[in-house]
């Protein structure tokens, strides 16, 4: 079974912070994605990495930047953290772009 | 730009019943992907069925089932035999030309005992 982790569950941070949201899968995918999930809003995509030291921006990227140092691991960073980013985030792989994404637990950020 | 809704923020159902969960979508493409996934409660997201938009045979999972309608651009979810583990936030989520996930808002869906 792919098996997608994140580094944490749950995290409280205040503004101004720097964040680590590191998320590593375990089956060798090409692609990783970040998401965030807001209540109503469903989920949009930050970034996402075909391959490694690649990135390109999703549909929300401000506020944030990623690396991806090895295929396997995947980093979502919050340069200064404010309350308006207080979310779930979701890390996602997939081998090839049509195939099934597979999603890690996600980390429940909140920002005082 | 491509647009999925889900117009039913929460639906509940009788255990054993069969309930039915809408998504519809925009879009001017004519080859792309259809996913369901379920959120259970402080669990992963994980998916329940997919359907690719060129085939005209509606996909079926077990007790999941979809009605594809292209020309309406309408993909609900059918569960049968509702379970109290079926209970989740579902989310419909469209795949675009450039493989991006296109997700709805979601739907909560609550199994009465």
């Amino acid at each position: 079974d792919v098996k997608v982790t994140q580094s944490s569950r749950y995290l409280v941070k205040r503004t101004g912070e720097k964040v680590f949201l590191e998320c590593v899968q375990d089956m060798d995918h090409e692609n990783m994605f970040w998401y965030r999930q807001d209540p109503g809003l469903g989920l949009r995509l930050i970034y996402f990495s075909y391959d490694v030291k690649m990135k390109e921006k999703g549909d929300i990227p401000e506020g944030y930047s990623v690396s991806r140092e090895k295929k396997e691991r995947f980093s979502l960073i919050l340069e200064s953290a404010s309350t308006n980013q207080t979310s779930m985030y979701l890390c996602a792989s997939t081998k090839t772009y049509r195939q099934t994404q597979y999603f890690g637990p996600g980390t429940r950020l909140l920002v005082l | 730009a491509q647009t999925v809704t889900q117009s039913q923020p929460e639906m509940s159902v009788q255990e054993a019943e069969t309930v039915t969960l809408s998504c519809t979508y925009d879009t001017s493409e004519s080859d792309y992907y259809l996913f369901w996934y379920k959120q259970p409660p402080s669990r992963q997201m994980i998916l329940v069925i997919r359907q690719e938009a060129y085939k005209q045979q509606n996909a079926t999972e077990n007790r999941f089932s979809v009605n594809f309608q292209k020309a309406a651009k309408s993909f609900s979810l059918k569960i049968s035999d509702s379970q109290l583990g079926d209970a989740a936030m579902y989310f419909c989520a469209y795949m675009d030309s450039n493989y991006q996930l296109i997700w709805g808002a979601g739907t909560k869906l609550i199994i009465k005992p």
